[in-house]
């Protein structure tokens, strides 16, 4: 069965203060790693598409990343604007267009 | 204009009504979603129709019931609701042309209160 794990829960950071986020996946076969935003009361907001280990992606302070089993979203010198939930999502071989998602991390920067 | 868009956003309903959601999007994708968000934030598929066509039907009870007339509007009707169904429910699409390269395009949200 296809799995998707992201840790932290929760991270807590001071304005400024870079960190990682992590999503490890166990798959039988990834054809599309997906990150998305997603703020109270919204629905989930696209970020990044990676297919192949080696790969990375940035927008404005976020940058993703992909290995054979995990991806890590970097978020450098973050702003209060930052807080929100990030998702990551796998698609899969013979699973059409259909996403797996874990269960996020809740980020919250403090000024 | 927005892409996705559901209705109602809030729903607070009694145990054992028959409700329904709506969901349309304006992007031309030929594939469209319902997600079911629970209390932990887990996003899990539910149905995926493309054009109108069901394509995965997740295991969910027989009481959930999607009907896509068009391949742009996608709803959602939920009989003889119970407590457990208390979640959001998020419609998304999708274009199978750019084999969703963009992911999904979501809607805001449907909060489904069961009382």
């Amino acid at each position: 069965e296809d799995q998707v794990t992201q840790s932290p829960e929760a991270l807590r950071l001071q304005e400024g203060e870079s960190s990682s986020l992590n999503c490890s996946y166990t798959v039988s076969g990834l054809r599309g790693l997906f990150w998305y935003r997603q703020d109270p009361g919204k629905g989930p907001e696209f970020l990044f598409t990676l297919y192949s280990a080696g790969e990375e992606k940035e927008k404005e302070r976020l940058k993703a990343t992909l290995t054979k089993k995990e991806s890590f979203l970097h978020i450098t010198a973050p702003k209060p604007e930052d807080s929100a939930t990030y998702l990551c999502a796998v698609r899969v071989n013979n699973a059409g267009n259909m996403l797996t998602f874990g269960g996020g991390t809740r980020l919250m920067v403090k000024p | 204009d927005t892409a996705v868009s559901q209705t109602p956003k809030y729903l607070v309903t009694q145990m054992g009504n028959d409700k329904s959601i709506k969901c349309e999007q304006n992007l031309g994708h030929d594939t469209m979603y319902w997600y079911k968000q629970d209390s932990k934030k887990f996003l899990k598929i539910m149905f995926s129709y493309n054009n109108k066509e069901l394509i995965i039907n997740e295991t969910v009870p027989n009481r959930f019931s999607p009907k896509s007339p068009d391949k742009a509007h996608l709803n959602l009707h939920i009989n003889s609701l119970e407590l457990g169904d208390s979640a959001v429910y998020f419609c998304a699409s999708s274009d199978s042309w750019t084999g969703v390269a963009r992911g999904y395009t979501f809607g805001s949200g449907t909060r489904l209160t069961v009382v």
